[in-house]
């Protein structure tokens, strides 16, 4: 069965610190999806980042960066410099691709982003 | 890329009447259409998965008469919450698979609000 632990539920950190939004995930396909969404207060998802599990390159995308690492389960996501709009609730999913695309999410974690 | 289009944003209904939520995905044809129910402060949960002119397979726990969902074309699906309740008062969010290696994952509604008084 598919699975999506994310550890920290709430994390305040002062703006300009970095932060580590840690995901964890359990599945017994050999090929699968990762995701990163956002989700600011008003609701609606924001796509960050998809991986496919042949690509173990770690990702960097302006002050966001991912890291993963198969033999850990682990798809961790850093934010460089915070600043107080990243200010959200955070999710890590995760996809089998031999299934029918469904999404799994972990249950997020909310980051305070203090000025 | 693909674009889903979620109806209402957000609706408050009376206990006892039926609300219909609409997602229609723009500029593809969804074959599969995933179904999610957020209570406050926490995940999105899966609730059902339709398929095109085929009945929904709901996930455990989720009570197929009270959560009608309806895949009648591929551009188009409803999920009907029937008789609402206070504790169907929840955020509801659409997805759409169907779609190529570019846009999987993108294919989010943004979301019904629904508030049950």
């Amino acid at each position: 069965a598919q699975k999506v632990t994310q550890a920290q539920t709430e994390i305040s950190v002062v703006e300009k610190e970095d932060v580590t939004l840690d995901c964890v995930y359990e599945t017994r396909d050999t090929t699968y999806y990762l995701f990163w969404y956002k989700q600011p207060p008003s609701g609606e998802l924001v796509f960050l980042i998809r991986r496919n599990s042949f690509d173990e390159q770690n990702e960097i995308s302006g002050r966001y960066s991912w890291n993963f690492q198969k033999s850990t389960s682990s798809f961790n996501f850093t934010i460089t410099a915070s600043q107080v709009v990243d200010s959200a609730v955070y999710f890590c999913a995760l996809s089998e691709m031999n299934r029918d695309d469904k999404i799994i999410f972990g249950k997020g974690t909310r980051l305070h982003i203090l000025p | 890329g693909a674009v889903v289009s979620q109806h209402p944003s957000r609706v408050i209904c009376k206990s006892g009447t039926s609300v219909k939520i609409e997602c229609r995905s723009l500029d593809f044809q969804a074959t599969t259409m995933f179904w999610y129910r957020q209570f406050p402060k926490k995940s999105l949960m899966l609730m059902a998965t339709s398929n095109e002119g085929s009945k929904a397979t709901y996930e455990q726990g989720v009570e197929k008469d009270k959560f009608l969902i309806n895949h009648a074309s591929l551009t188009l699906s409803t999920l009907t919450v029937t008789s609402a309740h206070p504790e169907d008062s929840s955020f509801y969010i659409c997805s759409a698979g169907g779609v190529g290696e570019i846009d999987y994952g993108y294919t989010f509604g943004s979301g019904t609000r629904l508030t049950v008084v």
